[in-house]
């Protein structure tokens, strides 16, 4: 089946406590990227990918980094994390097919930072 | 700057009923793509169709179609035949082709589904 995978599904930590969230997809796409999604902020994209070993930030990508050594994961790192990335997080998956342009979405990370 | 916009926070539709829900986009280039996501209460955002800014005929994807019309820079989705688990937020998108990817969203509409 094809998919994209988030771990954790949930997440409360403290501020400053290092943690990642990883990102796996099994249909081979070579564009990756995170977004967060926010109440009256809608859904905003932090970094992405176009390919293994390239990364490129996004509208929000402060406070974020990530890393993309193979192409099946692209892992989100927090090295600080703080109150206000508090967020819903997803990791997404993009195919072109064509003419046709797909993003495929992971279940989303809930993480809340105390 | 691309731009979406839904104007309806929240819409009702009864059961086996067709719906509408309303997009409007703006940009100025000429290579784009337009989507609909669904979101359930569970969080998930799952994809429902896709409309290429070049494609002749509009979208049709089982039960949702996309009725879009270029020249007023429409993009709505149409369920038809509603089921009580369409329940749920619908976000319209865009993106630039060959660009960095990023959709930009609107702020959705919520969808209930009366029994």
């Amino acid at each position: 089946e094809a998919q994209v995978t988030q771990n954790p599904r949930y997440l409360i930590t403290v501020t400053g406590k290092k943690l990642t969230v990883t990102c796996s997809q099994n249909m081979n796409h070579e564009y990756m990227s995170w977004y967060r999604q926010d109440p009256g902020l809608g859904l905003r994209q932090i970094y992405y990918s176009m390919n293994v070993e390239v990364t490129d930030k996004g509208d929000v990508p402060e406070g974020y980094k990530v890393s993309r050594k193979e192409k099946r994961n692209f892992p989100l790192i927090l090295e600080s994390p703080s109150p206000n990335q508090t967020s819903l997080y997803f990791c997404a998956s993009r195919e072109f097919r064509g003419r046709k342009d797909t993003q495929y979405f992971g279940p989303g990370t809930r993480l809340t930072v105390l | 700057a691309q731009k979406i916009t839904q104007t309806q926070p929240g819409m009702f539709v009864q059961e086996k009923e067709a719906v509408t829900l309303d997009c409007t986009y703006d940009t100025s280039d000429p290579s784009y793509g337009l989507f609909w996501y669904k979101q359930p209460s569970s969080g998930e955002m799952i994809f429902l169709i896709y409309q290429g800014s070049y494609d002749q005929q509009n979208a049709t994807e089982g039960r949702y179609s996309l009725n879009f019309q270029k020249a007023r820079k429409s993009a709505n989705l149409v369920i038809s035949a509603s089921q009580l688990g369409d329940s749920a937020m619908y976000f319209c998108a865009m993106n630039l082709r060959g660009s960095q990817g990023n959709l930009i969203f609107g702020k959705g509409t919520k969808l209930s589904v009366k029994p």
